[in-house]
């Protein structure tokens, strides 16, 4: 079946423009998590949604960033005024509400500041 | 959560089986043993997890001590596409942000043609 899928795969953008990074989950997986991953380092939990719970926003690194998820669906990762330590790989997964540690993650946005 | 070791690196000639140790001595009663990989320039890939029976999946066996200290994870047949960095992990179901992985460093498997 289909897997998580990322877009863009690739995103080259200017220091301070705004980015929209998206994710479509596996269907029927209520848990959807944002990762972010700078080259050769390990995981960097950003933000956890769960059904219709309230996110956990913990990770996320600054007001800059902020996540939607409508439902049970489609989330965005938005990322205000980019800055160059901002680049890094930002991985989506998702896993069923009981199956927290089975986490299927998406091939990932490579995002460049420059 | 448990601290887990692993060997940094390992080869594995390929079509022969690669098993790879993890070591989690302090393992609580309720905390499971998960196995993921990295293939350089991917997201991170689920393989199998474990409570205390060995288990199997189309993937790989994930074969846990009777004490339950230490675990090993069984490629039956390494193909070059296994070469990757491989994680265990251990995680229990409590706590605040239980849910987030978090990887050491893992053991590089380098299949050899």
């Amino acid at each position: 079946g289909a897997g998580v899928s990322q877009s863009p795969s690739n995103k080259v953008t200017e220091k301070g423009k705004d980015v929209e990074l998206r994710c479509d989950p596996i269907s029927g997986h209520t848990a959807l998590y944002w990762y972010r991953q700078r080259l050769g380092q390990g995981l960097e939990f950003l933000i956890y949604f769960q059904g219709n719970s309230a996110p956990d926003k913990s990770g996320l690194p600054s007001d800059r960033f902020s996540a939607e998820r409508t439902g049970e669906s489609v989330s965005t990762l938005t990322i205000q005024r980019t800055q160059q330590e901002d680049s890094a790989v930002y991985l989506c997964a998702s896993s069923l509400a009981r199956a927290v540690y089975e986490q299927y993650f998406g091939p990932g946005t490579r995002l460049t500041v420059t | 959560d448990a601290k887990t070791t692993q060997p940094p690196s390992m080869d594995c000639a390929e079509g022969r089986a690669a098993n790879l140790p993890c070591n989690h001595s302090t393992i609580s009663g309720n905390e499971y043993v998960y196995w993921y990989r990295q293939i350089h320039s991917q997201g991170p890939q689920y393989i199998i997890h474990g409570l205390k029976n060995n288990e199997t999946n189309e993937m790989a066996s994930l074969i846990i001590t009777e004490d339950r200290k230490s675990s090993t994870l069984i490629l039956p047949h390494a193909t070059l596409r296994d070469t990757a960095v491989y994680y265990c992990i251990v995680r229990g179901y409590s706590g605040a942000g239980s849910y987030q992985l978090t990887f050491g460093k893992g053991t590089k498997l380098s299949v050899i043609p």
